[in-house]
Formats: C-alpha cells, sequence, structure tokens
C-alpha cells in the first residue's frame, strides 16, 4: 500500500515569499500519478498540478510542481493572500487506488 | 460548463444510513468516471470509492468495505453515495468529484456535510 507522507504539517510565510512544500511516496509511483490539491474552508478543492507538474486550466504560473518516483515538491514562486490555504497531494496506483497525503497548512505568517 | 450538484445537509442518528446524491449537469454523464471524497472535522481528504458508469463498474476503499455503496443513474446524469451503519465519526463533508485520465480529479461537487447526532 502506497502511504504519502507531505511535510512540514504547517508553514508559515508572509505574502511575496517562496512556499515549497513536500511530498514523499512510500513506493515509486508509476508515470508520476501525483497531483496537487489546494483547499479553502467551506471550498471544494481546487485542482493546481497534475502529472507532477503539469498546471491544471487557469492556475497561475507562479505554482509549479516537480519531482519523480518518491518525492513531489510543490512550489509557490511568490505568495498572494489568496494563496493561504491547505495543500494536499495525490496519488492513483493499484493498492490503493487513490490516496492523499495528510496536508500542509500554509498560513500567514 | 459542467457542473457536479450536491444534494443538501443531513442530520442522522448513529445506526442510520444516509444517501447523498451528485447530479452532473452538462457533459456526457455516461463517460464519465466520479469518486467520492469526505473531509471529517480537522482531518485530511479520504477516498471513498469510485464508479465508472460506462463500464457498471465499482471500486471501494478497503475501510469503507460493506459499508458504503456507490451508483449511478445515466438516466438522470446523478451519482449516489450510500453509508450505513453511520457513527459520530461519519461526521463529515462528503465531496463528488469526476476523475479525468482515471487518475486525477478535475471538477468537484461543493460537498454534503453529514452530521451523525443523537
Amino acid at each position: 500500500e502506497i502511504v504519502l507522507t507531505q511535510s512540514p504539517g504547517t508553514l508559515s510565510l508572509s505574502p511575496g515569499e517562496r512556499a515549497t512544500l513536500s511530498c514523499r511516496a512510500s513506493q515509486s509511483l508509476d508515470s508520476s500519478y501525483l497531483a496537487w490539491y489546494q483547499h479553502k474552508p467551506g471550498q471544494a478543492p481546487r485542482l493546481l498540478i497534475y502529472g507532477a507538474s503539469t498546471r491544471a486550466t487557469g492556475i497561475p504560473d507562479r505554482f509549479s510542481g516537480s519531482g519523480s518516483g518518491t518525492d513531489f515538491t510543490l512550489t509557490i514562486s511568490r505568495l498572494e493572500p489568496e494563496d493561504f490555504a491547505v495543500y494536499y497531494c495525490q496519488q492513483y496506483s493499484a493498492s490503493p487506488l487513490y490516496s492523499f497525503g495528510q496536508g500542509t497548512k500554509l498560513e500567514i505568517k | 460548463q459542467v457542473q457536479l450538484v450536491q444534494s443538501g445537509a443531513e442530520v442522522k442518528k448513529p445506526g442510520s444510513s444516509v444517501k447523498v446524491s451528485c447530479k452532473a449537469s452538462g457533459g456526457a454523464f455516461n463517460t464519465y468516471t466520479l469518486v467520492w471524497v469526505r473531509q471529517a472535522p480537522g482531518q485530511g481528504l479520504e477516498w471513498m470509492g469510485r464508479i465508472m458508469p460506462m463500464f457498471r463498474a465499482v471500486d471501494y476503499a478497503q475501510k469503507f468495505q460493506g459499508r458504503v455503496t456507490i451508483t449511478a443513474d445515466e438516466s438522470t446524469s446523478t451519482a449516489y453515495m450510500g453509508l450505513s451503519s453511520l457513527s459520530y465519526e461519519d461526521t463529515a463533508v462528503y465531496y463528488c468529484a469526476r476523475v479525468q485520465n482515471s487518475w486525477y480529479f478535475d471538477l468537484w461537487g461543493r460537498g454534503t456535510l453529514v452530521t451523525v447526532s443523537s
């Protein structure tokens, strides 16, 4: 069973700063089946990145994804006030079919 | 523009069952794959199951096997998630989402709050 571990649990930064979020898989992911979502309270999660590095439609280019195998990173180059939220990575594999990391809360410092 | 419209909030007693709906407006429903994901208070996102109406195929997360039933009515473009033997730990917001390319979730419903309370 593949387990995703995100770090840090909470990241405190100021607008304008760079955010780096990590997601580590317990086993190598085939074809980079790794996605990232942004989730704000009271809203539906929003797809940001899929295929480890492809931005979803309408996602600003300050969001970027990288990595392969077991180590993946979501980078927000210059934080905007609306970027403060919880971020989840998600994987697709045989077992379990889908799973999420436990999330990283990005909060205003 | 395709949207997933979910049913309203529910309050249920422990031991009872709940059925949440997710109606797709627009698009070719029978070609969709849909998943159900929940978020309990203070917790992260948790995948519950998947349905592929075109293939009449359903998969469930092991944690929910035997307690969850996911169905789809192509005539109304609606998917359903039923959860039985509810406990307080099932209090959560339940989301449906469309699966793209078999593996990532590109369109989400707004969520349905299910509260289990005596």
